[in-house]
C-alpha cells in the first residue's frame, strides 16, 4: 500500500506551459514534504520542501501548494523549458523519525520545444 | 567534489549469486540510507543507518544485509540474488541530527538478476 500516490505518471507539456504534479498522503504525521528532480542516469536530486505549516512556498518558476485538510500537495512548473524534462518525485517524511522519506512513484516530464 | 559514490553502476547477476554494493559520501554524514527504484514504485528505502554502528530495516529489507564499515561507507549486500531484486539501487545519506534534512543521493547502481 503507497503511503504516497502521485499523478499523472506522465506529462507532455509544451515550452512555456504550466506543468502540474499531484500527491496525496494518507499518514497524517507527515510533517516534511519534498520534491525530487531526478535526470537519467542521475540520482534524484533535491528541487524544493515545504511544512504543512505554511500552504504555498516557492522558488523561481517552482511552486508547492499545499493542502492539509485534504491531505494533498503539488508541485507547479510555471513557464516549462525543454531542460525542465526529468522524472520528478514527491516524499514525504516524519522530521523526528530519521530523515526517511516515503516517495511517491514518480512523473516523468517532458517538455516539447 | 564527489558527494555520494556508488560502484559498480552496472551489475548482470546469475540466480544466486551473491554480491556487494558499495556506498561511500565525503560530506561527513552520519546517517546513509540504501534505497531500490522500480517503475511506478518511487523509491523504497531498504535499509538504513542513522549513525555509525546503527542499522535498522526499512520498507523492504528482505534478502538483503547491510554493514555500516565506518562513517564514510555503507554497503549493502544480497546473499542470493533473485530476479525480483532486478532493480536500480540508490545510496543517500543526511546530516546527522537535523529534521527534515536534505537527502544527497549517489547515481545509482543498475542491477540484473537473470
Amino acid at each position: 500500500q503507497q503511503q504516497v500516490k502521485q499523478s499523472p505518471q506522465s506529462l507532455i507539456v509544451q515550452k512555456g506551459g504550466i506543468s502540474i504534479i499531484n500527491c496525496a498522503y494518507e499518514n497524517t504525521a507527515f510533517d516534511y514534504f519534498p520534491w525530487y528532480q531526478q535526470f537519467p542516469g542521475k540520482g534524484p536530486a533535491l528541487l524544493i520542501a515545504i511544512r504543512p505549516d505554511v500552504s504555498e512556498k516557492k522558488e523561481g518558476r517552482f511552486t508547492i501548494s499545499f493542502n492539509k485538510s485534504a491531505k494533498q500537495f503539488s508541485l507547479h512548473i510555471m513557464d516549462s523549458q525543454p531542460g525542465d524534462s526529468a522524472t520528478y518525485f514527491c516524499a514525504a517524511s516524519i522530521g523526528n523519525a530519521g530523515n526517511m522519506l516515503t516517495f511517491g512513484g514518480g512523473t516523468r516530464l517532458m517538455v516539447k520545444p | 567534489n564527489a558527494g555520494v559514490t556508488q560502484t559498480p553502476k552496472f551489475q548482470v547477476l546469475k540466480t544466486g549469486q551473491s554480491m556487494t554494493l558499495q556506498c561511500a559520501q565525503d560530506m561527513n554524514h552520519n546517517s546513509m540510507y540504501w534505497y531500490r527504484q522500480d517503475p511506478g514504485m518511487g523509491l523504497r528505502l531498504i535499509y538504513y543507518s542513522a549513525s555509525e554502528g546503527t542499522t535498522d530495516k526499512g520498507e523492504v529489507p528482505n534478502g538483503y544485509n547491510v554493514s555500516r564499515l565506518n562513517k564514510r561507507e555503507f554497503s549493502l549486500r544480497l546473499e542470493s540474488a533473485a530476479p525480483s531484486q532486478t532493480s536500480v539501487y540508490f545510496c543517500a545519506s543526511t546530516k546527522s541530527g537535523t529534521a527534515r534534512a536534505e537527502a544527497f543521493f549517489g547515481q545509482g547502481t543498475r542491477l540484473t538478476v537473470v
